[in-house]
C-alpha cells in the first residue's frame, strides 16, 4: 500500500546550524507534498508544501526539495532557532476529487539547543 | 485559532461505554477528515468526507462510526472500544482550490481519548 518513510526520527542541532529531514514515498502518482510542524501539545500546522511540477521551493529559512524520479523530498531549515523545536511530519498525497488523502511519515523530533 | 474546533478535549471511557467526538469547522471548507495520532506512529487517516459524502474509509474497525450531517460538522461515534484505541483524535478540514491551490488541511486541537 501507500507508504511514506521519514528520517531521522530524532534530530538534535545547535542554534544557528542547519537541519535536514528526508522522506521517501511509494506511490508514484503522488503530486502534493506538504510539511507540518507540531509543537508540544498543539495541533499540526502546515509550514511549506510543494507540488510535483516544482523541484524546489523556499520560504525564508525553510526550503523543500523534490526528486520525483527517486521519489524523495526533503525539508531544509537554515539558521535554526530554539522555537524551531517541534515534531515535523512530511506527507504525500494525490490531490483529486476536491480533497487530499494525506499519507504521513512517522515524524522527526527536532531539538534546537541554544 | 485555526477555525477548527473539537469537543471534548479530553475523554476517558470504559470499554462498554458509548461516546461521541465532535468537530466543527468555521472556514467554509468542503472536506473534513478524522485522523488518529498514537505515540511514535504516523498520523493515520481514518475517514474523509467531501461535501458530506464519505469518500475514504481506511479499513477502520466498525467500533468507530463517523457521521457528517453537513459540511461544517463531523462526528466520530465510539462504542466498545479497546485500550489500544487510546490516542489523540484529530479532525481537519480543507478546501479544494484546484491545481494551483494550496489544499492545506487545517487541524483541530484534538481529543485525547483514554480507554480503560
Amino acid at each position: 500500500g501507500e507508504n511514506v518513510e521519514q528520517h531521522p526520527s530524532t534530530l538534535s542541532v545547535q542554534e544557528g546550524d542547519s537541519a535536514v529531514i528526508k522522506c521517501t514515498y511509494s506511490d508514484s502518482a503522488s503530486n502534493y507534498f506538504p510539511w507540518y510542524k507540531q509543537e508540544l501539545g498543539k495541533r499540526p500546522q502546515l509550514i511549506i508544501d510543494i507540488r510535483s511540477n516544482v523541484g524546489e521551493k523556499k520560504d525564508q529559512r525553510i526550503a523543500v526539495t523534490l526528486n520525483k524520479t527517486a521519489k524523495h523530498f526533503s525539508l531544509h531549515i537554515t539558521e535554526t532557532q530554539p522555537e524551531d523545536s517541534a515534531v515535523y511530519f512530511c506527507a504525500a498525497s494525490k490531490v483529486s476529487g476536491g480533497y487530499n488523502k494525506l499519507i504521513f511519515g512517522a515524524g522527526t523530533r527536532l531539538a534546537v539547543h541554544p | 485559532e485555526t477555525g477548527v474546533t473539537q469537543t471534548p478535549r479530553h475523554l476517558v471511557m470504559g470499554m462498554t461505554n458509548k461516546k461521541s467526538l465532535k468537530c466543527e469547522q468555521h472556514l467554509g471548507h468542503n472536506a473534513m477528515y478524522w485522523y488518529k495520532q498514537s505515540a511514535k506512529k504516523p498520523l493515520e487517516l481514518m475517514f474523509v468526507y467531501n461535501f458530506k459524502e464519505q469518500t475514504e474509509n481506511n479499513s477502520v474497525p466498525s467500533r468507530f462510526s463517523p457521521e457528517c450531517p453537513n459540511s461544517s460538522h463531523l462526528f466520530l461515534h465510539l462504542h466498545t472500544l479497546q485500550p489500544e484505541d487510546s490516542a489523540l483524535y484529530l479532525c481537519a478540514s480543507s478546501q479544494d482550490l484546484g491545481a494551483s491551490g494550496r489544499n492545506e488541511q487545517f487541524f483541530g486541537p484534538g481529543t485525547r481519548l483514554t480507554v480503560l
